[in-house]
C-alpha cells in the first residue's frame, strides 16, 4: 500500500518568513495530493491540492509543487502569519473512492 | 462541499464499556471512512464502510473491536467496544467529495477512557 513520509515534524518561523514542508510517497499510482490544515481541536480542512498532471499550483500565499519522477511534493507558505500556526498534513490517493493515506504531520509555529 | 455531522463530540467512558459514534452526511455518498487520530499523531484509517456490505478493515483493526454499520447512503456508525485507556483518541468520519477525491471530515469525537 501507499506510504507517505513528511518532514519536518516541527517547524518554527518568524512572521513574514516562508515555510516549506516536504513529503514523499511510494505508490506511483497515486495521482492526487491534498494538503490539510488542522488547528488545535478542530477537524482537518483542505487548503490546497494538486493532481499528477500538474507540476505546480498556487493559491495566494500557498503553493504546492509535485515531482512525479522523484515521488515528492512540497507545500510552500510565503509571508507567514500567526494564524498559519497549525498542524499540516500531506496526503496521497489514487482517487476513485480509494482511501487517502496521510503523512505524519508538521506542526508549524509562526512567531510574531 | 459535504456537510458532516458527527456525534458525540466528546465523551468520557469507563474501561470495558462500548461507545457508538454516529456520522450523518447531508448528501448520499458511496463510501464513508473512519479514522483514528491519537494525541499528537496523524490520521490512521480504521475501515471503509460501503452501504449494503461489510466494512473493509485496515491492518491492525478488527470488526469485533470496531464494528461498523452503514444502513444507508447518508449514515454510518462506529462502535468502540470493550474500551481500554489505549482507545483514548479522536475518531473522525470522512467522506469523499462528488469529485471522488477530496476528503471531508466530521468534527471528530474526542474519546477519553478512564
Amino acid at each position: 500500500g501507499e506510504n507517505v513520509e513528511q518532514h519536518p515534524s516541527t517547524l518554527s518561523v518568524q512572521e513574514g518568513d516562508s515555510a516549506v514542508i516536504k513529503c514523499t510517497y511510494s505508490d506511483s499510482a497515486s495521482n492526487y495530493f491534498p494538503w490539510y490544515k488542522q488547528e488545535l481541536g478542530k477537524r482537518p480542512q483542505l487548503i490546497i491540492d494538486i493532481r499528477s498532471n500538474v507540476g505546480e499550483k498556487k493559491d495566494q500565499r500557498i503553493a504546492v509543487t509535485l515531482n512525479k519522477t522523484a515521488k515528492h511534493f512540497s507545500l510552500h507558505i510565503t509571508e507567514t502569519q500567526p494564524e498559519d500556526s497549525a498542524v499540516y498534513f500531506c496526503a496521497a490517493t489514487t482517487g476513485g473512492y480509494q482511501k487517502v493515506t496521510f503523512g505524519t504531520g508538521t506542526k508549524l509555529q509562526v512567531i510574531p | 462541499s459535504a456537510v458532516i455531522s458527527q456525534k458525540p463530540s466528546r465523551d468520557i467512558c469507563q474501561r470495558g464499556t462500548s461507545l457508538t459514534i454516529q456520522c450523518q452526511v447531508d448528501s448520499q455518498v458511496t463510501m464513508m471512512f473512519w479514522y483514528r487520530q491519537q494525541p499528537g499523531q496523524s490520521l490512521t484509517l480504521i475501515a471503509t464502510a460501503n452501504q449494503g456490505s461489510e466494512a473493509t478493515y485496515e491492518s491492525g483493526f478488527v470488526i469485533d473491536k470496531f464494528p461498523i454499520s452503514r444502513p444507508n447512503l447518508t449514515f454510518s456508525t462506529l462502535t468502540v467496544s470493550n474500551m481500554s485507556p489505549e482507545d483514548s483518541s479522536i475518531y473522525l468520519c470522512s467522506v469523499e467529495s462528488p469529485r471522488a477525491v477530496e476528503a471531508f471530515f466530521g468534527q471528530g469525537t474526542r474519546l477519553t477512557v478512564v
